[in-house]
């Protein structure tokens, strides 16, 4: 394992269906993160993870996402009856020190219709 | 929101030239990061440069930092074809915790063989 996962790599939906994506970081990361990033645009932090405790939540994430991480291993974000604008790439990341760089998955590229 | 704004948002340049990218932030830093995006794919970590550093080289990559200005570059010396990719910066806040990442818009870096 040398690097951040992340399945599927692409996911096509119908509005208001529900949708989980997965992610598995470099095994001796604590830290976990979430960003989304639509076309043209950077990544926006969506919340992160110390081992399994949910430290930080944007406010970009709605009610209708939550994110888990049992065991401080690998995580999952849950998207509840999902939106067109909720089209995008979810990105996850994982690091090991604070401050220190963090190191990306390839994404997990949503589709609504 | 996005924190940092890059300049310009497309460049293009001929293989072998050099290439230069700005950033500009709005608040105090502990550390600013560039990454690299290949067209949809996960983003790469290039260089960090913390808030007291002013200049770092790695590879034909040399990053400066004006914490006065609020504002870094990225220069990528004898730029090749394989440069091709959108750059962005990032910068972890002072005031918040868990190092995440607060991401520009990102330039577009085009190197034409």
């Amino acid at each position: 394992d040398t690097g951040v996962s992340q399945d599927p790599r692409h996911k096509i939906t119908k509005r208001g269906q529900n949708v989980t994506f997965r992610c598995d970081p470099i095994s001796e990361h604590n830290r976990l993160y979430w960003y989304r990033q639509t076309l043209g645009q950077g990544p926006e932090f969506l919340t992160y993870f110390q081992n399994e405790a949910q430290l930080e939540k944007s406010r970009l994430l709605s009610d209708r996402f939550s994110a888990e991480r049992p065991k401080g291993s690998f995580s999952t974000l849950e998207i509840q009856r999902t939106e067109q604008g909720d089209s995008a790439m979810y990105l996850c990341a994982s690091s090991q020190v604070t401050y220190n760089e963090q190191f990306f998955g390839p994404g997990t590229r949503l589709t609504v219709l | 929101s996005q924190q940092g704004e890059e300049d310009p948002q497309a460049l293009s340049i001929q293989e072998g030239e050099n290439a230069t990218m700005n950033c500009s932030y709005k608040t105090s830093i502990n550390n600013l990061q560039w990454y690299r995006q290949n067209s949809g794919r996960g983003l790469v970590h290039l260089i960090l440069i913390r808030s007291n550093e002013r200049e770092k080289h790695s590879g034909r990559l040399r990053v400066t930092l004006d914490t006065s200005k609020k504002s870094s570059s990225l220069l990528i010396t004898a730029s090749r074809a394989a440069d091709t990719a959108s750059y962005f910066c990032a910068t972890v806040l002072r005031e918040t915790s868990g190092s995440r990442l607060t991401f520009g818009e990102g330039t577009q870096l085009t190197v034409n063989p």
